[in-house]
Parts: structure tokens; C-alpha cells; sequence
């Protein structure tokens, strides 16, 4: 199957706080997990990306934990800020060409109060 | 990173008449695009993919007579919403890859369609 199942659907956490959101998908044919960030009205922005070579990636504020034998990944936030309110989308894509579509998970409205 | 611009960003259009919205890829060369549909609060679901020369490929559901999809060159493509209805009324994007980042997708800043 090619879901990508996301959790959870809003989140609100407090400004310095860590906001966490999971996703699991069912296709081990995925080998490229990028994150979304949008803001209304925008399109989406990639915001950082995993293969299932690694475990754990960093950048800045923001990192992904890739658990390849239970299928999941999450995105942690550090030090949340009120302007990483937005809605966050994971994503997969099988292997093959880059023309391979992306499977998006419900995305994750996320308030981050001041 | 690589810029994708679709234009416009906002249209409303009567019932019946047809609208076209384009994408371009502003830095590289775009083999494959894709256009998505969003609407509130949903995520995004990928309408069809194109290729730069061939036929658009449409997923299940998504009919192709009436969204028109055009990939002539490497650089545009566009959505044309053909006899347009109320219900057609989404937030239509498009995203593109390619050139030497061909592991990432970029994703235009949409395109808010309101049909009255």
C-alpha cells in the first residue's frame, strides 16, 4: 500500500517547548522522507529530508528520527517558536527516477503559543 | 534553493468558463512536474504527472478531459480547468523536479481557484 499515516491531525505547544509528530507508512519500497512546512495560503516548503540509511538527521531546530524496522519517522521541533505555526506534511517516495510521486501523510496543524 | 512560480495566485471565474494556471520552473529545467489538489485543512492529492513532451499520466478519479495538462517545455507547464464548476473551487499546486537536484521536489506557491 502506499499510505503514509500522520499523527497527530493539531498540536499546540508552548514557545521554547518540542513538538513532535509521527508518521508510519506501510510501503518498504519508500527510501526518501521529506517534511513539509506550509503556511496558509502557500505552497509547501521542504523543510528537511531522511533516506533509510540513517537513523537520526539534524538541521538546526529541526530533526528526524527514522525507525526503519518499526516503519516510522518523526519530526521534533526544539525550542518551538509562535513562527512555526504552520501545517506540516510527511511525505515518502518509492525508489526509483526522482519522477516518482510523493505519498503525503493528513498533515499536522501545529499553534505554537507565545 | 530552486524557485517554482505559478501564476496567478488567485482567480475567480463564472460557472462554465475555463481557467488556465501555469507553472514555471524559474532555475532549471523541469523533466517531470506534478499538480496537486488541496482543500482546507486536507492534505495535498496529486491530481496528474507530467513529463516534459508526453502525455500527462492522470491518477484514478481525475478526469483528463477536463483538467487539460500541457508540458511543452522544460521550464512550463500548465492546468487548464476546462467548464469550470462551484465544485472545482481548491487550491491548486504544482511541483517540479529535476536539473541537478532531481532528489527533491519544489513546490510552487499555488494557486487559489474560485469558480461562482
Amino acid at each position: 500500500q502506499q499510505q503514509v499515516k500522520q499523527s497527530p491531525q493539531s498540536l499546540i505547544v508552548q514557545k521554547g517547548g518540542i513538538s513532535i509528530i509521527n508518521c508510519a507508512y506501510e510501503n518498504t519500497a519508500f527510501d526518501y522522507f521529506p517534511w513539509y512546512q506550509q503556511f496558509p495560503g502557500k505552497g509547501p516548503a521542504l523543510l528537511i529530508a531522511i533516506r533509510p540509511d540513517v537513523s537520526e538527521k539534524k538541521e538546526g531546530r529541526f530533526t528526524i528520527s527514522f525507525n526503519k524496522s518499526a516503519k516510522q519517522f518523526s519530526l521534533h521541533i526544539m525550542d518551538s517558536q509562535p513562527g512555526d505555526s504552520a501545517t506540516y506534511f510527511c511525505a515518502a517516495r518509492g525508489s526509483g527516477t526522482s519522477g516518482s510521486r510523493l505519498t503525503f501523510g493528513e498533515g499536522t496543524q501545529l499553534t505554537v503559543n507565545p | 534553493g530552486a524557485v517554482v512560480s505559478q501564476h496567478p495566485s488567485r482567480v475567480i471565474c463564472k460557472s462554465g468558463t475555463s481557467v488556465k494556471i501555469e507553472c514555471r520552473s524559474l532555475d532549471f529545467q523541469a523533466t517531470t512536474m506534478f499538480w496537486y489538489r488541496q482543500f482546507p485543512k486536507q492534505s495535498l492529492m496529486l491530481m496528474a504527472t507530467s513529463n516534459e513532451g508526453s502525455k500527462a499520466t492522470y491518477e484514478q478519479g481525475v478526469e483528463k478531459d477536463k483538467f487539460l495538462i500541457n508540458h511543452a517545455s522544460l521550464t512550463l507547464s500548465t492546468l487548464t480547468v476546462t467548464s469550470a464548476h462551484p465544485e472545482d473551487s481548491s487550491f491548486y499546486i504544482c511541483s517540479a523536479t529535476g536539473g541537478a537536484n532531481t532528489g527533491e521536489l519544489f513546490f510552487g506557491e499555488g494557486s487559489r481557484l474560485t469558480v461562482l
